[in-house]
């Protein structure tokens, strides 16, 4: 079965420092890999989406990600992260476009002012 | 942009009680998904249709069902609520052709229920 693997529950960057979160996911070929974010007591807003082509992939609020299939893994990357950016944030896939999206543990990221 | 519109943004129930939850999709969207977010959880797909057909159903309890209407948004209906399914219960919709950039989820923002 498909699954997401978010290895860090929280991590803790001070603002202005750069942010990796990673994600890697089982599956025998190519799933389509999405990150969302959720602020506490909200819904959950795409940041970024991939399905084919470049592996870098650029999304909303400066956030990238880059899949690597070797590594079966679609880390979300930011060079300066913001106090605001302070959320949950979800790595998901989906086997095909009209399939359900299956979400990871999710990351806590905490900002240090 | 028009978006998946959820309503009631906020419910109390009782234990025992029903509730109804509705799902407004994207308009010419034609595929719902539900979702489950305990607290401190993350989402657990419960059940979505596809052209009003359940298309997929995932860890739905047997006390909850679900349908899609002529006009394409969706209801879940909860029967003999218990305390565990508090929870935030998201709608998704999407246009069910998986052409590629067409492709793409759209959240709503949420329906909290609180069973007290």
């Amino acid at each position: 079965a498909q699954s997401v693997t978010q290895p860090d529950i929280h991590i803790t960057v001070s603002e202005g420092a750069s942010l990796e979160l990673r994600c890697n996911y089982s599956y025998g070929a190519t799933p389509y890999l999405f990150w969302y974010v959720q602020s506490p007591g909200q819904g959950l807003q795409l940041l970024l989406k991939y399905f084919s082509g470049d592996t870098l992939v650029q999304g909303i609020k400066g956030f990238e990600a880059e899949f690597k299939r070797s590594q079966s893994s679609f880390n979300l990357r930011k060079p300066s992260v913001h106090w605001s950016d302070a959320a949950e944030y979800f790595c998901a896939v989906a086997l095909g476009g009209d399939d359900k999206i299956i979400f990871g543990k999710g990351t806590r990221l905490h900002i240090l002012p | 942009a028009a978006g998946v519109i959820q309503s009631p943004r906020h419910l109390i129930k009782e234990k025992r009680e029903t509730a109804t939850l509705k799902c407004y999709p994207i308009p010419r969207h034609d595929t719902v998904y539900w979702y489950q977010q305990g607290p401190g959880q993350d989402p657990q797909f419960l059940i979505s249709f596809y052209e009003k057909m359940q298309s997929d159903k995932g860890s739905i309890p047997d006390r909850f069902s679900a349908q899609q209407f002529s006009d394409y948004h969706s209801e879940l209906n909860m029967s003999s609520l218990e305390l565990g399914d508090s929870a935030l219960y998201f709608c998704a919709s999407s246009l069910g052709t998986g052409l590629g950039e067409l492709y793409g989820y759209t959240f709503g923002s949420g329906t909290r229920l609180t069973v007290v």
